[in-house]
């Protein structure tokens, strides 16, 4: 199973919702990723897993709150956003992150905040 | 961190090679170089990877010179289907992966 799954597919939330995006692999990676997108830019780095610890915040805004249950499974809990946090959020995964390993992505989650 | 730069957007028509060069003056030691290519609405998805000489794969070549300053992504015999993204990066981990531009890559029948 190379996949890497993400739940909801779109999603649109108001300012002062609280909603959360899943993201799921069973590929045994020990490296997960979340990646914001907006429409035709490249995907930018917002956080990295490593070994179910938080190793890396690109400067996210705390209204972006990352979590990793376990070494499957990567959620990103969302407050109080914006309208320029309109985007595609991407979940990614790999071998680790000691090397430039191949990462899997995920289909992504279009997230629309109204 | 090294920063890549690539074309911005490139023609082909099916049936031909297309190569795209990737440029990387500052790249380290420790660095890969890696290729990913992005559908419309989907994520990237790995294309190849290499740190020296000639890489080949089903579906690409890469070669990189011995300076490894720049880097060269080889698709055979394009068609409709590969009109789409491709992102060159270059890190030594992936703590550091870091998507430049990309360029955008247009088959015609």
């Amino acid at each position: 199973d190379t996949e890497v799954t993400q739940t909801p597919k779109h999603l649109v939330m108001g300012m002062t919702n609280k909603k959360s995006l899943k993201c799921e692999q069973h590929m045994g990676h020990r490296a997960m990723y979340w990646y914001k997108q907006k429409a035709k830019k490249p995907p930018e780095l917002m956080f990295v897993y490593s070994y179910e610890k938080l190793s890396i915040n690109e400067s996210v805004p705390s209204r972006f709150s990352p979590e990793c249950p376990n070494s499957s499974l990567l959620n990103l809990h969302l407050h109080a956003l914006q309208p320029e946090d309109s985007a595609l959020y991407l979940c990614a995964s790999s071998q680790g992150r000691e090397r430039a390993y191949e990462q899997y992505f995920g289909p992504g989650t279009r997230l629309t905040v109204t | 961190l090294a920063k890549t730069t690539q074309p911005i957007s490139m023609d082909s028509y099916e049936g031909q090679e297309v190569n795209i060069t990737c440029s990387h003056n500052n790249i380290a030691t420790n660095d890969y170089i890696t290729w990913y290519q992005q559908f419309p609405s989907q994520g990237p998805r790995f294309i190849i990877q290499g740190y020296k000489t000639k890489v080949t794969n089903e579906v690409a070549s890469l070669f990189i010179p011995a300076d490894r300053k720049s880097s060269t992504l080889s698709l055979p015999r394009v068609s409709l289907s590969d009109t789409a993204v491709y992102y060159c990066l270059v890190a030594a981990n992936n703590n550091d992966m870091r998507f430049g531009a990309g360029t955008r890559l247009t088959v015609k029948p």
